[in-house]
């Protein structure tokens, strides 16, 4: 199976500008949930979405939001950028929604000027 | 709120010693926990998880777990290294409550030296 996609790779965005990332599932999948990775703070979960349904959100700003498709697909967005959400977005994909073992993109790389 | 941390920030080792990074969680009821290594530049590779049971957990790549619950600890094991080790290691703890959210610790770098 292929495993869990993420486009793009890179992005250099400036500030004021909006980003959607975009994330394919291991086939199957049902559940996929998106992590912000920073050398401050670390790994942090953003949200998480099930049947197209958000089941879990992380303490982010309503700037941050996601969607769900009807085949798995999830898109993040990131509206009016700043230069801290310079970071890498990482998807995971899950069979369901109950602590199943999480399989983890490549990340996307977004850099904000 | 669930906590992990992992009290490490750089581990060092010799190629063929053996390994211990410590991982100590703060929760109520009985945590899922996970083990994940990134390579730089990589998403996250699950190395092993608890869930229940055996308290000894396996892994791939030669990693074992140890799920002890009288110290909220669960510290990942190698008996004997390998250069292609060198990595960042991060624990994370879940539960039924949220979902598939995982809480991570702050993560441990490998160094490998030969």
């Amino acid at each position: 199976k292929a495993g869990v996609t993420q486009t793009p790779r890179y992005l250099i965005k400036t500030r004021g500008q909006q980003v959607t990332l975009s994330c394919s599932p291991i086939s199957g999948h049902r559940s996929v949930s998106w992590y912000q990775q920073t050398p401050g703070q670390g790994l942090q979960f953003l949200f998480e979405y099930f049947s197209e349904t958000q089941r879990n959100k992380g303490n982010f700003p309503g700037r941050f939001s996601g969607r769900q498709f009807s085949n798995s697909r999830s898109e993040m967005n990131v509206s009016t950028l700043e230069l801290g959400d310079s970071a890498l977005y990482l998807c995971a994909s899950s069979l369901n929604a109950q602590q199943e073992t999480q399989y983890f993109g490549p990340g996307t790389r977004l850099l904000v000027l | 709120a669930q906590s992990v941390t992992q009290p490490d920030i750089h581990i060092t080792v010799s190629e063929g010693a053996s390994l211990e990074l410590r991982c100590n969680y703060s929760y109520g009821a009985t945590p899922y926990l996970f083990w994940y290594v990134q390579s730089p530049g990589q998403g996250l590779q699950l190395l092993l998880k608890y869930f229940s049971g055996d308290t000894l957990v396996q892994g791939i790549k030669g990693f074992e777990a140890e799920f002890k619950r009288s110290q909220s600890s669960f510290n990942l094991r190698k008996p004997s290294v390998h250069w292609s080790d060198a990595a960042e290691y991060f624990c994370a703890v879940g539960n039924l409550e949220y979902g598939n959210k995982l809480v991570f610790g702050a993560g441990t770098i490998l160094r490998v030296k030969s």
